[in-house]
């Protein structure tokens, strides 16, 4: 049973546009959250994160929206840009020190 | 930051061999370390949780003496995978705990095993 899914296994944006990821969970106990952004052959980089107090968080080009009741988040990046393709990770934990839980990654390409 | 090396970044091993893979957290102390291997098209799968000084906790389906792992400091943890078989290779990634937080995992650059 999946507890973190991204279901789109893939995204392609024009440069300049918006990009959206989406996340959804179904465990309850799950109350951080993170985005990762992987390339091929390479360990995860750390992108953003958001605890389940807040529904959102802002740095720079990226900002990720929490809906709690839909249990469901998402990673926008404004604006594209070409070097943001990569395969980017949701990843869940429960409070404390807990593995991280994987979706299984959406694969962005940005166009110019 | 926080930073996590691991080693080696790729191997390739003969089949029946063993191979040993480790994974140090540089400028902290790290009493949890999580190991995961990547299929491909797939997601990060959790194979275990290491803690300091006490055995590993494994997750389902993963073979605990096929892959040994040994976290005997709070800086260093290991994966030796065994026998290694064909089907072993993959994607291994490691990742430091200190604490829960916009830095509180950290992730090595990762091995990628191939066994011939």
């Amino acid at each position: 049973d999946q507890q973190v899914k991204q279901n789109s296994p893939s995204l392609s944006v024009q440069e300049g546009r918006i990009s959206i990821l989406n996340c959804d969970y179904t465990n309850s106990m799950f109350d951080y959250f993170l985005w990762y952004k992987k390339y091929p052959a390479e360990g995860p980089t750390f992108l953003i994160s958001i605890s389940s107090i807040k529904d959102k968080n802002e740095d720079g080009r990226f900002t990720v929206f929490l809906n709690k009741s839909a249990k469901h988040l998402s990673l926008h990046i404004v604006p594209s840009q070409p070097g943001d393709s990569a395969v980017y990770f949701c990843a869940a934990s429960e409070m404390g020190n807990t593995p991280l839980v994987f979706g299984k990654g959406t694969r962005l390409s940005v166009i110019a | 930051g926080a930073v996590v090396s691991q080693h080696p970044s790729r191997v390739i091993c003969k089949s029946g061999t063993s191979v040993k893979i480790e994974c140090r957290s540089l400028d902290f102390q790290a009493t949890t370390m999580f190991w995961y291997r990547q299929f491909p098209k797939k997601s990060l799968m959790l194979m275990a949780t290491s803690n300091e000084g006490s055995k590993a906790t494994y997750e389902q389906g993963v073979e605990k003496d096929k892959f040994l792992i040994n976290h005997a400091s709070l800086t260093l943890s290991t994966l030796t995978v065994t026998s290694a078989h064909p089907e072993d290779s993959s994607f291994y990634i490691c990742s430091a705990s200190m604490s829960q937080g916009p830095y509180g995992y950290t992730f090595g650059s990762g091995t990628r095993l191939t066994v011939v």
